[in-house]
């Protein structure tokens, strides 16, 4: 079965640092991997998603993801954060069996703390 | 916004209680899925419906149940509840289907609270 890690459960940055959340994932083939982000009361936001192709893929409010197979990594980048950046940020791995017939797992979540 | 609606926001009820949540996936999306997020859990997928029909399932309790109905809304039924239920429960939706994108919209959520 798929299993997603996220090592860090609080990580705390100042405002305008960069920012790197670490996420390992243990799956047989190439999995689909997201990175969702999660505000205080609110649902989850779609941040990106890695299917194949390029391996450093963009997504929105400035974030980026590498996936390294031989790392079972796919970690996610800011090169600047901001104060509204706090939030809880999860990442997911995804099967594909044809019809994207199954759930995603999710890991633990880390939570982002900026400090001013 | 998502275009994923969920009713109730909020709902609190008693132990052995039965409840039913609603999710509207987003407009032209067949799949809805179902996810429950506590404290000591995480986000733990339930159940998927794909156009109708049930597509898979996660670890749904078999005190819970969903359907899907001919507009593609969905509902959640959790019946005899214990204080253990209480959670977000979250409904999803993505167009998954053989060939086309697969990646799954959040609803804001149902906060379930059982006294």
């Amino acid at each position: 079965a798929q299993s997603v890690t996220q090592p860090d459960i609080h990580i705390t940055v100042s405002e305008g640092a960069s920012l790197e959340l670490r996420c390992n994932y243990s799956y047989g083939a190439t999995p689909y991997l997201f990175w969702y982000v999660q505000s205080p009361g609110q649902g989850l936001q779609l941040l990106l998603k890695y299917f194949s192709g390029d391996t450093l893929v963009q997504g929105i409010k400035g974030f980026e993801a590498e996936f390294k197979r031989s790392q079972s990594s796919f970690n996610l980048r800011k090169p600047s954060v901001h104060w509204s950046d706090a939030a809880e940020y999860f990442c997911a791995v995804g099967p594909y069996s044809g019809g994207g017939a199954d759930g995603l797992t999710f890991g633990k979540g880390t939570h982002l703390i900026i400090q001013p | 916004d998502s275009g994923v609606t969920q009713t109730p926001k909020h709902l609190i009820t008693a132990t052995g209680q039965r409840v039913t949540l609603r999710c509207s996936p987003r407009s032209g999306d067949l799949s809805v899925y179902w996810y429950q997020q506590s404290l000591d859990q995480g986000l733990q997928f339930l159940i998927q419906y794909y156009n109708g029909e049930e597509r898979a399932k996660g670890n749904i309790l078999e005190r819970f149940s969903a359907q899907q109905f001919p507009d593609l809304h969905s509902e959640l039924n959790l019946s005899s509840l214990e204080l253990g239920d209480s959670a977000l429960y979250f409904c999803a939706s993505s167009s998954a289907g053989t060939g086309v994108s697969y990646e799954q919209y959040f609803g804001p959520g149902t906060r379930l609270t059982v006294t």
